[in-house]
């Protein structure tokens, strides 16, 4: 089985902190994403990388950076948080490259709950 | 671009009787489709997907999708609930230009209650 691993489940932050947060998979998988959930807004992909030292901005980038040294770790920091970064984040891992990332399985990570105070 | 709506934000059901949960999409190309459930205090899961096969779809946990390229829909239904299926329901399009980067768009979500 797929397993995605996320550092901390509950995460409690001040404002003008910068945080880290963690993503293993250890499936080999290619693709790592990083998204938020909020209710009424499902989940907004942040960034997303399919190769070690590659990434792409998501639908919602601004404020965040990513880093992705090794393919089974990628990481979501939050330079200097903010009050509306308070959220669910969700790691997320996929095997496929090329044109077949289209139809291929996400596999998810159980989220971190970030509260920025 | 791509679009998905999922029309209930809440549903109920009692255990026992049929489910459906009600999802409209739009894309500029082919589409593929993904329904994933989220039970509390956990990660996403596949239940299942279309990719230009065939249209009827079974997943996990006896859940199954229509593809209706007329309808533009991807409604998913059970025939019986049972208490277990009392999560959040998402309903994902991924549609691309030949020679881009996919991305995944997720639908607003739709609370599953299953009632006794």
């Amino acid at each position: 089985d797929v397993k995605v691993t996320q550092s901390s489940r509950y995460l409690v932050k001040r404002t003008g902190e910068k945080v880290f947060l963690e993503c293993v998979q250890d499936m080999d998988h290619e693709n790592m994403f990083w998204y938020r959930q909020d209710p009424g807004l499902g989940l907004r992909l942040i960034y997303f990388s399919y190769d070690v030292k590659m990434k792409e901005k998501g639908d919602i980038p601004e404020g965040y950076s990513v880093s992705r040294e090794k393919k089974e770790r990628f990481s979501l920091i939050l330079e200097s948080a903010s009050t509306n970064q308070t959220s669910m984040y969700l790691c997320a891992s996929s095997l496929l490259v090329g044109l077949a990332v289209n139809t291929d399985t996400q596999y998810f990570g159980p989220g971190t709950r970030l509260t920025v105070l | 671009a791509q679009s998905v709506t999922q029309l209930d934000s809440h549903v109920s059901v009692s255990e026992g009787t049929p489910v459906l949960l009600r999802c409209n999409y739009s894309s500029s190309y082919s589409p593929s489709l993904f329904w994933y459930v989220q039970h509390p205090n956990k990660g996403l899961q596949l239940l299942l997907k279309y990719t230009s096969a065939a249209t009827l779809v079974k997943g996990i946990n006896g859940f199954e999708a229509e593809f209706k390229k007329s309808e533009t829909s991807f409604h998913l239904t059970k025939p019986s609930a049972h208490m277990s299926d009392a999560a959040e329901y998402f309903c994902v399009v991924s549609a691309q230009r030949a020679g881009t980067a996919s991305k995944l768009t997720f639908g607003t979500g739709t609370r599953l209650q299953v009632t006794l």
